[in-house]
């Protein structure tokens, strides 16, 4: 069974403290790894796709990173509207599409 | 508008009531998701539907049923409404293309309270 785990589970940062936030996997065989971003009320918004190990992607003041068991999602200088609950998700080969979600990490940055 | 628009917003119901949540897209997308969302246990997934012919169950289906009225449509229904079944509904659409599966767009959720 395909299994995801994040970490934390809350993160409180002040505005310009850099941070990583962890998601841990178990998959039989990774076909992509996908990060999204979840504000209050809201459903989430897609950030990433990592599809193996070494590869990175960036966004603006987020880069996501992969290896064989794990994924970071690096915050450099946050800011207060960066705050959000981050999800991590996985998807397996010969799932049709399925993703296995992570409970996520709540992140809120501070002035 | 939105992309995919999730109706209604919120809802109230008593135990045993039949209730149809509902998703609409506009982003032509084939493929078509129902997810809930409960605090600690995250985004499980229901039911997915690849086309307009095509209706699969996912983790969690037990007590729920759809039914994809065309390829903008997709229904999700409790047809006796129990307490356990309270949480924060999402209808997703993705892409067909090679590498874009996984890349799912989300409505802005049904919250939907089981009394």
């Amino acid at each position: 069974e395909d299994q995801v785990t994040q970490s934390p589970e809350a993160l409180r940062l002040q505005e310009g403290e850099s941070s990583s936030l962890n998601c841990s996997y178990t998959v039989s065989g990774l076909r992509g790894l996908f990060w999204y971003r979840q504000d209050p009320g809201k459903g989430p918004e897609f950030l990433f796709t990592l599809y193996s190990a070494g590869e990175e992607k960036e966004k603006e003041r987020l880069k996501a990173t992969l290896t064989k068991k794990e994924s970071f999602l690096h915050i450099t200088a946050p800011k207060p509207e960066d705050s959000a609950t981050y999800l991590c998700a996985v998807q397996a080969y010969g799932t049709a599409s399925k993703l296995t979600f992570g409970t996520g990490t709540r992140l809120q940055v501070t002035l | 508008d939105a992309d995919v628009t999730q109706t209604p917003r919120n809802r109230i119901t008593k135990t045993g009531k039949r209730i149809m949540l509902e998703c609409s897209q506009t982003k032509g997308h084939d493929r078509m998701y129902w997810y809930r969302q409960d605090p600690g246990l995250g985004l499980r997934l229901i039911y997915y539907s690849f086309d307009v012919k095509d209706i699969n169950k996912g983790e969690i289906s037990d007590g729920y049923s759809v039914s994809r009225q065309a390829q903008a449509k997709f229904s999700l229904s409790l047809e006796s409404a129990i307490p356990n079944q309270t949480a924060l509904y999402f209808c997703a659409t993705s892409d067909l293309s090679q590498g874009k599966a996984g890349e799912l767009f989300f409505g802005e959720g049904s919250r939907l309270t089981v009394l």
